[in-house]
């Protein structure tokens, strides 16, 4: 596709559960990122990818967290025994990185996820 | 933390004023960007200033950098309905990793 494609759009589930984030950046982008947001809120860093160099994962808030990117495209991230602090939307963004730092990023348009 | 502060948190300006918002951090950086977002979804990227850069314009936009005092300013000219978003600033620090600020909700009224 044209832009960076997030699934599911919607994810609500229940306190406990395992849920899975999918991102699809744009073709050719080496750079790929995660951030969440609280509702009314800034974005908050979660990782980030870029090329073949280990991710810097910094900003993931919790070892129930986890993200892979598999053949420098697609990127899961995992969110283990879900809490209700965790409901937010998540935020892919892919880059061309070329060059000094990331330049542009293009971001899909967020998975919700709601925990009860 | 690393995270850039905006201000103000909130604006309500009349169409056909100017908009500004500010944004500080507070350790040196690469470069700095300006992203707006919209229904609180995906972010759109407005214009990335360089380090060594002072001001930049884009079409309505103007941005300007400070280093010295770690700032920067995002001034929206002649402000239409249609600029009602959230705007953030994201700050590059070492290699890729880009943080952004709390954001300032602009409401452009008619």
């Amino acid at each position: 596709g044209a832009g960076v494609s997030q699934s599911p759009s919607n994810k609500v589930t229940e306190k406990g559960k395992d849920v899975e984030l999918r991102c699809d950046p744009i073709s050719g982008h080496t750079a790929l990122y995660w951030y969440r947001q609280s509702l009314g809120q800034g974005l908050e860093f979660l990782i980030y990818f870029q090329g073949n160099s280990a991710p810097d994962k910094s900003g993931l808030p919790s070892d129930r967290f986890s993200a892979e990117r598999t053949g420098g495209s697609v990127s899961t991230l995992t969110i283990q025994r879900t809490q209700q602090e965790d409901s937010a939307v998540y935020l892919c963004a892919s880059s061309l990185a070329r060059g000094m730092g990331p330049g542009e990023l293009f971001f899909g348009e967020g998975s919700r996820l709601t925990v009860l | 933390s690393q995270q850039g502060e905006e201000d103000p948190q909130a604006l309500s300006i009349q169409e056909g004023e100017n908009a500004t918002m500010n944004c500080s951090y507070k350790t040196s950086i690469n470069n700095l960007q300006w992203y707006r977002q919209n229904s609180g979804r995906g972010l759109v990227h407005l214009i990335l200033i360089r380090s060594n850069e002072r001001e930049k314009h884009s079409g309505r936009l103007r941005v300007t950098l400070d280093t010295s005092k770690k700032s920067s300013s995002l001034l929206i000219t002649a402000s239409r309905a249609a600029d009602t978003a959230s705007y953030f600033c994201a700050t590059e620090y070492s290699s890729y990793k880009l943080i952004f600020g709390s954001g300032t909700r602009l409401l452009v009224r008619p």
